[in-house]
């Protein structure tokens, strides 16, 4: 079945340092969306990477889809306290039979050192 | 707009016994997933509606759970009779049709001792 691996599984950052979280995919990737999950939260969208080699920013996140649509990455640059939290990947496959199944990786776990 | 709501947050149930979780999805949503996070893993796909359709329940450990969503509107999972690896979170998440966002719900954990 279709896997997304994420590394690292944690991360432990001094506030102001930059960190990068990055997704993997056994299979070629219809899209890949990012959530992110507070702790004691639930998931929640941050963006979706469609095109093959597509970035985009969100202030300081900075979000890349692989050219083969396989893998992603998400860099934060500078992080603050605000940034701790899980931070998911989810593949979009879809079938042979049309069906479409968003698959979430593992996670990283980041947390902040003020 | 009211957003994707859960009940109970948490139920904490012996091994043997059924509890059942529902999910009300944002009003118009057609599609409605369940998902399951156990002790801090990723989460993991259980199923996926399209309005009162089951569209996709590969992610369904086994007949123990059962779930459906009645006229399309509000969904239930019930696990009967629930075992200790069943203790986790599940999340309900909607989202209208060919769109990607999904809305997550706060989750429902589920201790079962």
């Amino acid at each position: 079945g279709q896997q997304v691996m994420q590394i690292p599984q944690y991360q432990h950052v001094q506030e102001g340092e930059d960190f990068t979280t990055y997704c993997n995919s056994s299979t070629t990737l219809s899209n890949i969306q990012w959530y992110k999950q507070r702790p004691g939260g639930h998931p929640v969208f941050l963006i979706q990477l469609v095109k093959s080699g597509e970035v985009k920013k969100q202030k300081r996140l900075t979000f890349q889809f692989g050219e083969a649509k396989k893998n992603s990455s998400l860099h934060i640059t500078a992080t603050q306290t605000t940034d701790v939290g899980t931070y998911f990947c989810a593949g979009l496959f879809i079938s042979n039979f049309g069906n479409e199944k968003l698959t979430f990786g593992t996670g990283t776990r980041l947390t902040i050192i003020p | 707009e009211a957003g994707v709501t859960q009940f109970p947050s948490h139920s904490v149930i012996e091994k043997g016994q059924t509890v059942t979780l529902r999910c009300d999805p944002i009003s118009g949503h057609d599609n409605l997933y369940w998902y399951r996070r156990v002790m801090g893993k990723e989460i993991k796909f259980l199923l996926h509606f399209v309005k009162e359709s089951k569209q996709d329940e590969s992610g369904m450990p086994n007949n123990r759970f059962l779930a459906e969503r009645t006229g399309g509107t509000y969904s239930t999972l019930k696990v009967q009779p629930a075992e200790l690896e069943d203790s986790g979170v599940y999340f309900c998440a909607s989202s209208p049709i060919n769109t990607g966002e999904l809305f997550f719900g706060e989750g429902s954990r589920l201790t079962v001792l």
